[in-house]
């Protein structure tokens, strides 16, 4: 089956910054790659995805990358605010039997230093 | 609108008891999943629900089973809980596969 791996585990930046988190997925014929945010002790919620057809998507100070021949994609957040602090986490589902059984990658927590 | 309804929120078991977590959605979406959450393992999927009356088994399947009792309800049961078992679980729903989830706000489990 689909294997993400996620980097890194933990990520500090200082307002203001950029943040990159990287996932890297096993499975070629994977076609739809969302991005979760889950703030402490609540529940994940979906900030952007993108589908093999497309190279790279924008929603004001995210995006994501995909490149499929190197078989990896990205998160970009710019000018990074406090309030962008949580854990993030790639998915990734391929076409056939499995499609729609998203496989998560470990997470990253993200935080955003005043 | 209330989304995606879970109960319990918390439960505490012991070794051996069986226990039923309920999910229920309002957006009359097709598909439905059971995650569980470890910490560093990211979300694991236990059962996937495509449509009412079908269900498939994910990456953890192990000591659970699932009943998609109606369009709106899909149920996981733990028959005998054991330690290995303690997580947060959560539930989901999306239009079909492969689209947005929506979760639920998750159940607290622990077993002694």
């Amino acid at each position: 089956g689909e294997n993400v791996e996620q980097h890194p585990s933990t990520l500090s930046v200082q307002e203001g910054d950029s943040a990159v988190i990287k996932c890297t997925y096993s499975d070629s014929a994977s076609n739809y790659f969302p991005w979760y945010k889950q703030e402490l002790g609540k529940r994940p919620q979906l900030i952007i995805d993108i589908r093999s057809n497309v190279g790279e998507k924008k929603d004001q100070r995210i995006a994501v990358t995909l490149n499929k021949t190197a078989k990896h994609f990205s998160l970009h957040i710019t000018e990074t605010q406090p309030e962008d602090s949580a854990v993030y986490f790639c998915a990734a589902t391929a076409p056939g039997a499995s499609y729609g059984k998203l496989t998560f990658g470990q997470g990253t927590i993200l935080t955003v230093h005043p | 609108n209330a989304g995606v309804t879970q109960t319990p929120k918390f439960q505490v078991l012991k070794t051996g008891q069986s226990m039923t977590l309920q999910c229920a959605q309002d957006m009359n979406h097709n598909s439905m999943y059971w995650y569980r959450q470890d910490p560093g393992m990211g979300l694991r999927l236990i059962y996937y629900s495509a449509s009412e009356g079908t269900t498939d088994k994910g990456e953890v399947p192990n000591g659970y089973n699932v009943s998609r009792l109606n369009k709106r309800e899909f149920s996981l049961r733990l028959e005998s809980a054991a330690p290995s078992q303690t997580s947060v679980y959560f539930c989901a729903s999306s239009i079909a596969g492969a689209e947005k989830l929506f979760f639920g706000s998750g159940t607290q489990l622990s077993v002694l």
